[in-house]
């Protein structure tokens, strides 16, 4: 079983509806991050948790929220989704900053139609 | 904020061919993380420089830190089809978190 699992994997919504992407982990790791990946733009970071009790913005945050809810579970709620928000979206782990790799999970591929 | 540049966008090399990607920050960097993504796939890390010069090899990849620490290359010498994918490098100054390059897509023809 893959230490960072992304639930679902592929997902086709419609505008206007909300949507849940959901992260687990059982690498035991503190920190937890949002990435979207898109065609030539790498990977930018949407929000980072460095606790249970920690939620910080990345670099495009706005029309994304997100819930820690476990040491071990981190959830990307699109409120309203877009067409513009069609991306592949990476859950990753760390556990720390220093001299440590981030875990990416597989990866939900979300379109926005 | 931090800029990063990743040369080139795309790489094509004849199987046995040499490849070389080359990471540039516009700040001084304290680290530097590398990751390949293959097609399909999600970015695996493969190694982190931290000490201005350095050099790492693993197997035929070899990775450097500029002198300045504001620069990277990762080369990988005769590339076989297993070295497709997409290379990243991730940056730190010294903040929270590691800023994403976009990435050198590199095709290998047999």
């Amino acid at each position: 079983d893959a230490d960072v699992t992304q639930t679902p994997r592929n997902r086709i919504t419609k505008t206007g509806k909300r949507i849940m992407l959901e992260c687990s982990q059982t690498k035991g790791h503190d920190r937890m991050y949002w990435y979207r990946q898109d065609p030539g733009l790498g990977l930018r970071l949407i929000y980072y948790s460095f606790d249970v009790k920690d939620i910080n913005k990345g670099e495009i945050s706005d029309g994304y929220s997100v819930s820690r809810q476990a040491q071990a579970k981190f959830s990307l709620s699109l409120e309203s989704a877009i067409p513009n928000q069609t991306a592949l979206y990476f859950c990753a782990t760390s556990s720390g900053i220093y001299n440590t790799e981030a875990f990416f999970g597989q990866g939900t591929r979300l379109t926005v139609v | 904020g931090q800029q990063v540049m990743q040369i080139p966008q795309y790489q094509h090399v004849q199987e046995g061919e040499d490849f070389t990607t080359y990471c540039n920050s516009s700040t001084t960097l304290s680290n530097i993380q590398w990751y390949k993504q293959r097609p399909g796939g999600h970015p695996v890390f493969l190694i982190q420089l931290v000490k201005s010069g350095e050099v790492k090899k693993q197997k035929r990849l070899t990775f450097q830190f500029g002198e300045a620490k504001k620069n990277s290359s990762l080369h990988i010498t005769a590339t076989q089809t297993t070295d497709v994918g997409t290379y990243f490098c991730a940056v730190s100054s010294g903040g929270q978190n590691f800023v994403f390059g976009p990435g050198t897509r590199l095709s290998v023809l047999p």
